[in-house]
């Protein structure tokens, strides 16, 4: 597709329980980044790909997130253990890296619920 | 640390102007950009600055000072469309790209 799509679009989950979050960027993209946005908040920075590399994963929450970039395209997020308090909508977006003005583009998000 | 910040909540009226601000102090700068974000959607992206200056476009402009840490977006002939979440995000490298989103300005317009 033309733009970043996220799967599922909504997941429902009881706690305990792993969750894996899919993001296909845009073609081309060698930037992938993962975000997570509770209700009425900003964007919390989670990890950020260059290809398959995370230069950056100082966001993640804690060792119950990971991710993993194959191909330099799909993105996988995964938690593990899942807590409530990871109720909350997670944002892929991409963009060309390493050139001025690259904007991102972000996916609808998948919105997590762990009950 | 990394931080940005943006007024929580500002109010206009429809046809009215609204400038909405966003001072930064970031290990790194490569650039500055706006994003609009309305309710249950994804954020779109608005503006980018990486020089002082203004930048133009229609009837948002977007504002930077790198010395002083501090951008505005400017929004004129404000529509009711406009209320949405306005979010500021630093991109801290030119060869990481990595952005770091303020926690966005909520703007509700009213007739």
């Amino acid at each position: 597709g033309a733009g970043v799509s996220q799967s599922p679009s909504n997941k429902v989950t009881e706690k305990g329980k792993d969750v894996e979050l899919r993001c296909d960027p845009i073609s081309g993209h060698t930037a992938l980044y993962w975000y997570r946005q509770s209700l009425g908040q900003g964007l919390e920075f989670l990890i950020y790909f260059q290809g398959n590399s995370a230069p950056d994963k100082s966001g993640l929450p804690s060792d119950r997130f990971s991710a993993e970039r194959t191909g330099g395209s799909v993105s996988t997020l995964t938690i593990q253990r899942t807590q409530q308090e990871d109720s909350a909508v997670y944002l892929c977006a991409s963009s060309f890296a390493g050139t001025p003005n690259t904007e991102a583009f972000f996916g609808q998000g998948t919105r997590l619920t762990v009950v | 640390g990394q931080n940005i910040d943006q007024p929580t909540e500002m109010t206009a009226t429809e046809g009215a102007i609204v400038q909405i601000n966003c001072t930064y102090q970031t290990s790194g700068f490569n650039g500055l950009f706006w994003y609009q974000q309305h309710a249950g959607e994804a954020p779109t992206f608005l503006s980018y600055n990486v020089l002082d200056g203004l930048e133009e476009k229609g009837r948002f402009s977007s504002f930077l000072s790198r010395s002083k840490g501090y951008s505005y977006l400017l929004l004129k002939e404000l529509q009711m469309k406009d209320s949405a979440s306005y979010l500021c995000a630093v991109s801290l490298s030119y060869n990481t790209d990595k952005l770091i989103f303020g926690t966005g300005t909520r703007l509700q317009v009213f007739p």
